[in-house]
């Protein structure tokens, strides 16, 4: 396993575009975080699911954010009608509910610029 | 959970101890101190984690006082390498509450 993965790496985007990350994370790893981190910030936590099901909801997270996890492995989050403030780092972290002790392992991350 | 309080940058001579400090006066008797570092482009990295005893693992090792308010985080023989943002993150340990990171501190080890 090479850990969590998250595609694309970068992404430009016109403002008002939709725009759709991906992330796949550890196979075994039944929660999965998606955080949005802008420059100088610590990430701030936007949702996450165990298996399929989202169990928590930032309120950063408005209307046009969308998150799925449709079998409980990989999962999109979905940008509709991006706007500049939405140009962030957005990161994908996966761990084992039962074993929170040791941590998140997180990917790499989605760069999004939105001009 | 409990905030944290950390200075914005240190500095650190390549291969000297780098001694992080985290001030998070308000912990509770279940929340559990952790630590995670962020390299530049990248994602973070989980470092270590602990209750009451101090703790090492092959990265770092985790000082935490006896009256669990404040809390250091060691490492032992710093490299360029270790030039990071470092968190420090107060959490109940089960589970369900996800990790809430502050600004944290940013390491800069000097050669």
């Amino acid at each position: 396993d090479t850990g969590v993965s998250q595609d694309p790496r970068h992404k430009i985007t016109k403002r008002g575009q939709n725009v759709t990350f991906r992330c796949d994370p550890i196979s075994e790893h039944n929660r999965l975080y998606w955080y949005r981190q802008t420059l100088g910030q610590g990430p701030e936590f936007l949702t996450y699911f165990q298996n399929e099901a989202q169990l928590e909801k930032s309120r950063l997270l408005s209307d046009r954010f969308s998150a799925e996890r449709p079998k409980g492995s990989f999962s999109t989050l979905e940008i509709q009608r991006t706007e500049q403030g939405d140009s962030a780092m957005y990161l994908c972290a996966s761990s084992l509910a039962v074993n929170a002790n040791y941590g998140y392992t997180f990917g790499s991350g989605t760069r999004l610029t939105v001009v | 959970d409990a905030k944290t309080t950390q200075p914005p940058s240190m500095d650190c001579a390549e291969g000297r101890a780098a001694n992080l400090p985290c001030n998070h006066s308000t912990i509770s008797g279940n929340e559990y101190v952790y630590w995670y570092r962020q390299i530049h482009s990248q994602g973070p990295q989980y470092i270590i984690h602990g209750l009451k005893n101090n703790e090492t693992n092959e990265m770092a090792s985790l000082i935490i006082t006896e009256d669990r308010k404040s809390s250091t985080l060691i490492l032992p023989h710093a490299t360029l390498r270790d030039t990071a943002v470092y968190y420090c993150i107060v959490r109940y340990n089960s589970g369900n509450t996800p990790l809430v990171f502050g600004k944290g501190t940013r390491l800069s080890v000097i050669a």
